[in-house]
């Protein structure tokens, strides 16, 4: 059973890197790809971006010049850097497999999600 | 704005059927898979529906998903109070090289 689970600070101040780690259990990581999704407060789910055991990445064409993502096969783990946040990034983040192939993408594995808020 | 298109609201009485739509474009639904997520409030969104009309194991078939062109809908049958929930599509944007949801619909079971 594949199971995800999301860690980090939960404020982060203005203009500050909002940094997440994503632990995952049941499965090697050196398979699929692995996304992070946001969802502000009452508002829709945000795909943010993927990577691929491979070093690929895709991002989301309006968070690109701030996200990074990484991943750690020896600890199973995978990791998001925003930088440069503002209250607009305060989100319930979301790590997830995503089981497409290259050019595909869908879901079917969710971290419990973790609120991150944005403020001094 | 979300690049997929959701009616923000639904609602039908216990027992019917309803279905929600997700219109796109050629980049995204027209030429990719359109896959299903239910969220019940307070939780982690669930895979419903994968590969526009496949169903993972354990989600019952009273959810099924369909695609035309550069549109996609989700149908419930056999409505239950229990299936009230948001409902969001998604896909992969070929131009955008990227994930991308529709706005989510809320369903009510009145």
């Amino acid at each position: 059973q594949v199971q995800l689970q999301e860690s980090g600070p939960g404020l982060v101040k203005p203009s500050e890197t909002l940094s997440l780690t994503c632990t995952v259990s049941g499965v090697s990581i050196s398979s699929y790809y692995w996304s992070w999704i946001r969802q502000p407060a009452g508002k829709g789910l945000e795909w943010i971006g993927r990577i691929y055991v491979n070093g690929n990445t895709n991002y989301n064409t309006s968070l690109k010049s701030r996200v990074t993502l990484s991943l750690d096969t020896s600890k199973n783990q995978f990791s998001l850097n925003l930088r440069s946040v503002t209250a607009a990034d305060t989100a319930v983040y979301y790590c997830a497999r995503d089981v497409g192939l290259e050019g595909t993408t869908f879901f079917d594995s969710w971290g419990q999600g973790t609120l991150v808020t944005v403020s001094s | 704005q979300s690049v997929l298109t959701q009616p923000p609201s639904v609602s039908a009485a216990p027992g019917q059927t309803v279905t929600i739509s997700c219109s796109g474009s050629n980049s995204n639904i027209g030429n990719n898979f359109v896959s299903w997520y239910q969220q019940v409030p307070g939780t982690a969104p669930q895979l419903l529906i994968y590969d526009n009309n496949k169903r993972p194991s354990g989600i019952p078939d009273r959810f099924s998903g369909s695609k035309s062109g550069t549109s996609a809908a989700l149908g419930i049958t056999g409505l239950q109070t229990g299936d009230e929930a948001d409902y969001y599509c998604g896909t992969w944007d070929s131009r955008l090289s990227a994930g991308v949801f529709g706005g989510g619909t809320k369903l009510t079971v009145l």
